[in-house]
């Protein structure tokens, strides 16, 4: 089973500010790597798929990318409605289909 | 509107059966692979099953099999769940969710998402 490791566990930054989440997965998982935004209260909202292909309707400032087994999720510019839970999954090793564990990215 | 709504759920004690439904409308059902995702109070996300647009093909998570059966009824825009001896640690909300891909092939990755229904596994 594939294991995503998510890092930090929680990330404390003012609106505005550049957020940059991790992912790293436990073999090669090629680019099949979505992100997924979820808030209190509501389902997951599917942001990147493939590592990098943004989903229809996320806006630009959401950005992902690969290194390996290593994947990155970038909100250039924070906005008031992005302080939530993501979650990196893979579907390139399945099944299972795995989730990491999530980052929290709150207001600082 | 693309829409997933679950039904079904309910608190039981350990040992018991429940059926989840997950009813589809604004697209065309029988064109995607459709999944079951699972959120313990608090705790991150967890996959369940799969089931291919056409019914033929289905997974599980490991913790799953022999206990969950995955269905569909295309006729009915429709999925769902059959749970049998449940445990405590099933206790979850429970999502349906459409695959990202359509026209029968997979993607494994889930673009659609319905509001949940809460399982409670208690004695």
């Amino acid at each position: 089973e594939i294991v995503l490791t998510q890092s930090p566990a929680t990330l404390s930054l003012s609106p505005g500010e550049r957020a940059t989440l991790s992912c790293r997965a436990s073999q090669s998982i090629s680019s099949y790597l979505a992100w997924y935004q979820q808030k209190p209260g509501q389902a997951p909202r599917l942001l990147i798929y493939d590592a990098s292909n943004r989903a229809t309707g996320i806006p630009a400032r959401f950005r992902g990318s690969r290194s390996g087994t290593d994947f990155t999720l970038t909100i250039s510019s924070l906005e008031p409605e992005d302080f939530a839970v993501y979650y990196c999954q893979q579907r390139g090793n399945w099944p299972p289909l795995t989730f990491g564990g999530g980052t929290k990215v709150e207001i600082k | 509107e693309e829409q997933l709504v679950e039904s079904g759920g309910g608190v039981l004690q350990p040992g018991g059966s429940l059926r989840l439904s997950c009813a589809a409308s604004g697209f065309t059902f029988d064109d995607y692979a459709m999944h079951w995702v699972r959120q313990a109070p608090g705790k991150g996300l967890e996959w369940v099953s799969l089931i291919s647009g056409d019914g033929h093909s289905t997974y599980y998570a490991d913790s799953m099999k022999g206990r969950f059966t995955i269905s569909r009824d295309n006729n009915k825009n429709s999925m769902y769940l059959q749970m049998n001896s449940l445990r405590t640690e099933d206790t979850a909300l429970y999502y349906c969710a459409r695959d990202l891909a359509v026209a029968g092939l997979l993607m494994g990755a889930f673009d659609i998402w319905g509001q949940g229904t809460m399982v409670t596994v208690s004695s």
